[in-house]
């Protein structure tokens, strides 16, 4: 079992629609979670931190569900420029202490007009 | 400008070639480390570092070797000994809040 998993997707949406990224995890011990942008031929950049209470930055809204080892994201009024993969990262630590990002795969979205 | 700079942004190596990718920070942060991204795998930990003259093999370390003499500097060497080169590279820092900054990448081919 991979320890992060989601779904490759595509997704293709028209815009202004709502979608929603599930992701797993596998590690129960995981420390802190991130949604990461990636646009074709770049590196990631973070999009926002995932925490248990739940967190909005605009039209983004992560959830993170740590009994069923869960994490989501929503996009609401999607815009053309949001068409990227989104990557569910987990940070499993080290041993010894600092950080281990493990990343998903990623899932694509493409949005139309 | 502050910030991650990695160089070159492409790479060709041709086979049985020995190649160094760069990476430099000036942000003053003790811990660095080297992935590897392949279409459909996701990004895969090659080495990190967490401070000076210290380095730890991740998960994919075979056939690679870097080495952290400077807080600035964690440099990739991809050795002949690497099966399946032809990838992208990305160096990052380990930022605020536990995430990550990444530099923008180094494509190697083999030819």
């Amino acid at each position: 079992r991979k320890e992060v998993e989601q779904d490759p997707g595509p997704f293709n949406v028209p815009e202004g629609a709502t979608v929603a990224f599930n992701c797993t995890y596998s590690n129960s011990a995981s420390q802190s979670f991130f949604w990461y942008r990636q646009d074709c031929r770049k590196e990631p950049k973070l999009l926002m931190s995932v925490y248990s209470s739940g967190n909005e930055d605009g039209r983004f809204t992560a959830q993170l569900n740590r009994a069923s080892q869960y994490i989501s994201l929503l996009i609401r009024d999607s815009k053309l420029s949001d068409s990227a993969t989104y990557l569910c990262v987990v940070n499993t630590g080290l041993t010894g202490g600092g950080n281990k990002l493990t990343f998903g795969t990623g899932t694509q979205l493409k949005v139309e007009l | 400008d502050g910030g991650i700079t990695q160089s070159p942004k492409y790479l060709f190596r041709k086979e049985g070639q020995n190649v160094t990718l760069s990476c430099e920070q000036n942000l003053n942060h003790d811990a660095m480390y080297w992935y590897r991204q392949d279409p459909g795998q996701g990004l895969r930990l090659i080495y990190y570092s967490q401070i000076v003259n210290d380095f730890q093999k991740g998960d994919i370390a075979e056939g690679y070797s870097v080495s952290r003499e400077k807080k600035e500097s964690f440099p990739l060497t991809v050795t002949s000994a690497q099966k399946n080169p032809t990838a992208f590279y990305l160096c990052a820092i380990s930022d605020r809040d536990d995430g990550y900054t990444f530099g923008s990448g180094t494509r190697l081919t083999v030819v």
